[in-house]
């Protein structure tokens, strides 16, 4: 079984300043990796995700996240953030084989002025 | 528009009473899910189903049941069994087929009275 660990629960940052928001996971087999947002009282919205290839994958919006399997970790990363960019963020795994989701517990990200 | 619909965005339960929430996609996904979010939790799998008239247990399946007659729906039944409904609950789909990027509705939040 997979599993997957969100290292910090909450996050605040001042804009423009640079933000990590830190993913680890767990699971014997390969898998693909997802970052995922929510907005208060949405639903989620994928932001990134790696299913092969290139290790560092981008968000149309600039957040980016680069695969590392010898450390099992998925970091999401924004040099510069946004008032805009305050809200939840999941982390999730799955099988390459298989359909299901695995969800970390999330972290919320504020941004202050 | 493509995408995922739930409703209603808000429900309340009495004691003792089933309620039954609706998600209806219209993306020609096989693959349905849903979810149970609670603050500081995660998303927490209930059911999933990966083409129709088949469907099987999450995590959490206890005190819930599905039906998948149509590709397009996938509706939630939260029954009296289930003693801790109060929840965030999330609808999602994908192709399937090990393409497993899964897009979420908006939501329903249940609440019990």
């Amino acid at each position: 079984a997979q599993s997957v660990t969100q290292l910090d629960s909450q996050v605040p940052v001042f804009e423009e300043a640079p933000v990590e928001l830190r993913c680890n996971y767990s699971s014997s087999v390969s898998v693909y990796l997802f970052w995922y947002v929510q907005y208060p009282n949405q639903g989620l919205q994928l932001l990134l995700k790696y299913l092969s290839g290139s290790t560092l994958v981008e968000s149309i919006n600039g957040f980016e996240a680069e695969f590392n399997k010898s450390q099992t970790s998925f970091h999401l990363r924004k040099p510069s953030v946004h008032i805009s960019d305050t809200a939840e963020y999941f982390c999730a795994v799955s099988k390459t084989s298989g359909s299901r989701l695995t969800f970390g517990e999330g972290t919320q990200l504020t941004v202050n002025p | 528009d493509g995408g995922i619909t739930q409703s209603p965005k808000y429900l309340f339960r009495k004691e003792g009473q089933n309620v039954t929430l609706s998600c209806e996609q219209n993306l020609n996904h096989d693959a349905m899910y849903w979810y149970r979010q609670d603050p500081g939790q995660g998303l927490r799998l209930i059911y999933y189903s990966q083409i129709v008239n088949d469907f099987q247990k999450g995590d959490i399946a206890e005190g819930y049941s599905v039906s998948r007659e149509k590709k397009e729906s996938f509706p939630l039944t939260v029954t009296s069994a289930q003693k801790n409904p109060t929840a965030f609950y999330l609808c999602a789909s994908s192709l399937g087929q090990g393409q497993e990027t899964q897009y979420f509705g908006p939501g329903t939040r249940l609440l019990v009275l």
